[in-house]
């Protein structure tokens, strides 16, 4: 079936470091592919997606580009802030319109 | 702030009571969820009502029901709580079901609850 799968976390890094998530998916069709944030205490947000293949979603400075050769969607940043620091989840949404969420990777920024 | 809400944030209950987890949307939205979090789970779908007066299975209903009591609420109930029931819920909503894939969800902040 379809499934996503997203590095284990949890990472850390310094602030103005470049981030990467790495987010590889399994699915039939032509799934869309999302990352959703989650801050401590509240719910998750749409951070970006993209719907087809070679679609580069970006927002906020992050972006992912839909790899269906490599069925990859990694999430990444050039340059994290403290502000960055949250729980970051790779989503997939299958032909069936089905919603498969990842495990989540949580990220620490350090000043 | 427009959005969905849940009630209560966070809950403690002893092992076969029973409780209501409350959700309430103000966008207008046709469809809403109920997910489960666990840790190196990811979410899993329990519920989900895709239009008013209509209510379906997820991945993970046992020992769930739900209610959709209007356009803007959906509430989820837990009939005899058990220790495996222990994770953090999430209400969503969205505008529609089949359109999903362009404008995703809206989350509410969550309910943490233990069984003990």
């Amino acid at each position: 079936g379809d499934s996503v799968t997203q590095m284990e976390g949890p990472v850390t890094l310094s602030e103005e470091a470049f981030l990467t998530i790495n987010c590889t998916y399994t699915a039939t069709g032509y799934p869309s592919l999302f990352w959703y944030v989650q801050y401590p205490g509240e719910g998750l947000q749409l951070l970006l997606k993209a719907t087809k293949a070679d679609d580069k979603g970006s927002n906020k400075g992050f972006e992912a580009t839909y790899r269906k050769e490599t069925t990859s969607f990694h999430l990444e940043k050039g340059s994290v802030q403290v502000s960055d620091s949250a729980v970051y989840f790779c989503a997939l949404r299958s032909t069936g319109n089905q919603f498969y969420f990842g495990t989540g990777t949580s990220l620490t920024v350090i000043p | 702030n427009a959005g969905v809400t849940q009630t209560p944030k966070f809950q403690v209950l002893k092992t076969g009571q029973s409780m209501t987890l409350q959700c309430a949307q103000d966008m207008n939205h046709n469809s809403m969820y109920w997910y489960r979090q666990d840790p190196g789970m990811g979410l899993r779908l329990i519920y989900y009502s895709a239009s008013e007066g209509t209510t379906d299975k997820g991945e993970v209903p046992n020992g769930y029901n739900v209610s959709r009591l209007n356009k803007r609420e959906f509430s989820l109930r837990l009939e005899s709580a058990a220790p495996s029931q222990t994770s953090v819920y999430f209400c969503a909503s969205s505008e529609g079901f089949w359109d999903r894939g362009l404008q995703g969800y809206t989350f509410g902040s969550g309910t943490r609850l233990t069984v003990v």
